[in-house]
């Protein structure tokens, strides 16, 4: 079956660089969450979509913009990075929000040197 | 103050043993508990997931309660077995993640 797609898989990037992270939820699902897991530490919630909408905001930086797109990928764009943005991002979805399962994805690892 | 909290920290088992590992949470109301596995460096891997009203979720060898009184989950892993070992957590409404408790069952 088919699992959330996220691309790319590993990325290094140099300070006050951009990146842009995607992800290609299953399909159908219409709502997207991005979370942050720093070296040792346990997910941070940044974002999540439902229905192209946002509809949930948690510790994203300024710095840091997402959105949904029409066939419900997303993309978490980040600019001027810094050391301290080096992390796995992960991506989820889920058909409906609330009280139905979410499939994570395998993460991008961003490096920033 | 973290919102879920996670218990123990730490565990080690002999394979073949059964354990319980608790989550105390504060948020309140709430729609759901999810139990995640998670292997290093991968992607949390969904166990369980109940709603306020929901008391017990099996899932194969995992067994997850939910307390609404007394704010409590446990998440109960039978006959562990060697692959069980990886870090489970305890998340609400999706949003707020516990620490984990990093699970190493050992032959």
């Amino acid at each position: 079956a088919a699992g959330v797609i996220q691309s790319p898989r590993h990325l290094i990037k140099e300070k006050r660089e951009t990146a842009t992270l995607k992800c290609y939820p299953i399909p159908r699902h219409d709502t997207v969450y991005w979370y942050q897991q720093g070296p040792g530490q346990d997910p941070q919630f940044l974002i999540s979509f439902y229905e192209k909408m946002q509809s949930d905001k948690g510790s994203i930086p300024d710095r840091f913009s997402a959105q949904q797109f029409s066939d419900y990928h997303s993309e978490l764009n980040m600019s001027s990075l810094e050391l301290g943005d080096s992390a796995l991002y992960f991506c989820a979805s889920s058909l409906g929000s609330g009280s139905t399962e979410a499939f994570f994805g395998q993460g991008t690892r961003l490096t920033v040197v | 103050k973290n919102q879920v909290e996670q218990s123990p920290q730490s565990l080690i088992i002999l394979e073949g043993k059964n354990c319980t590992l608790q989550c105390n949470y504060t948020v309140s109301p709430f729609s759901n508990l999810r139990w995640y596995k998670q292997d290093t460096g991968r992607g949390p891997v969904s166990l369980t997931i109940m709603t306020f009203s929901e008391n017990t979720k099996s899932n194969g060898r995992y067994t997850a309660t939910l307390d609404a009184d007394t704010k409590q989950s446990s998440l109960h892993i039978t006959a562990s077995q060697l692959s069980d070992s990886a870090s489970y957590i305890c998340v609400v409404d999706d949003m707020r993640f516990g620490a984990g408790t990093r699970l190493t069952v050992k032959p």
